[in-house]
């Protein structure tokens, strides 16, 4: 079965700083990853995805992530953070049709950035 | 153009009651979903529909919730009767659904169920 594990529940950090937000993937099969972000009372958004090629991605708002496949890892980062980067992150695989899924998403428990002045 | 709509986007019922949603999804959008996000968790999908056809409802708990689309254009997402685990935030998306694995899915701002 496939999984997702995002390391860090809440992740505080000054305003300018840089940020990583960590996100482990479990599966047998290759897959699509997916990160998406939520602003409060609001939908989710994608922020970038990888579906195959140059393993850096670069998404919107400055963030970019790296697909490591040797670690089953997909990394959120951003150089420099802004107040407005407060917001739940929410990282994605979707398994390449295994087990019969039509390209359904499976979800982490999400990270809680918090950008502080 | 016009987002995924949900409504209504705040409900609080009594458990054993009964409650129903309601998504229009972006025009033109095949594939739809419904997913259930409890708090503190990632959204789990409920049921994938793709036109008026069920792709996916493996993880639906068909003894007391029901979707349908009718016309393979707007869904209500039904629970009935309520419990008090049902308590979460509903979200809806679509997809263009020619691509199901790789495809964007746009997702609407959520209805937030709250069983008493």
């Amino acid at each position: 079965a496939q999984s997702v594990t995002q390391l860090d529940s809440q992740v505080p950090v000054f305003e300018e700083a840089p940020v990583e937000l960590r996100c482990n993937y479990s599966s047998s099969v290759s897959v699509y990853l997916f990160w998406y972000v939520q602003y409060p009372n609001q939908g989710l958004q994608l922020l970038l995805k990888y579906l195959s090629g140059s393993t850096l991605v670069k998404g919107i708002n400055g963030f970019e992530a790296e697909f490591n496949k040797s670690q089953t890892s997909f990394h959120l980062r951003k150089p420099s953070v802004h107040i407005s980067d407060t917001a739940e992150y929410f990282c994605a695989v979707n398994p390449r049709g295994y087990g019969g899924s039509q390209g359904n998403l499976i979800f982490g428990k999400g990270t809680k950035l918090s950008v502080k002045p | 153009e016009a987002g995924v709509a949900q409504s209504p986007r705040y409900k609080i019922i009594e458990k054993r009651q009964s409650v129903a949603f309601w998504c229009n999804p972006i025009s033109g959008h095949a594939t739809l979903y419904w997913y259930q996000q409890i708090l503190g968790q990632g959204p789990k999908l409920l049921i994938q529909f793709q036109n008026n056809g069920v792709v996916d409802d493996s993880q639906l708990p068909k003894d007391r919730f029901s979707a349908e689309r009718l016309k393979g254009v707007d869904s209500t997402l039904k629970i009935q009767p309520a419990k008090l685990e049902d308590s979460a935030v509903y979200l809806c998306a679509s997809s263009p659904g020619s691509l199901l694995y790789t495809d964007t899915q746009y997702f609407g701002p959520g209805t937030r169920l709250t069983v008493l």
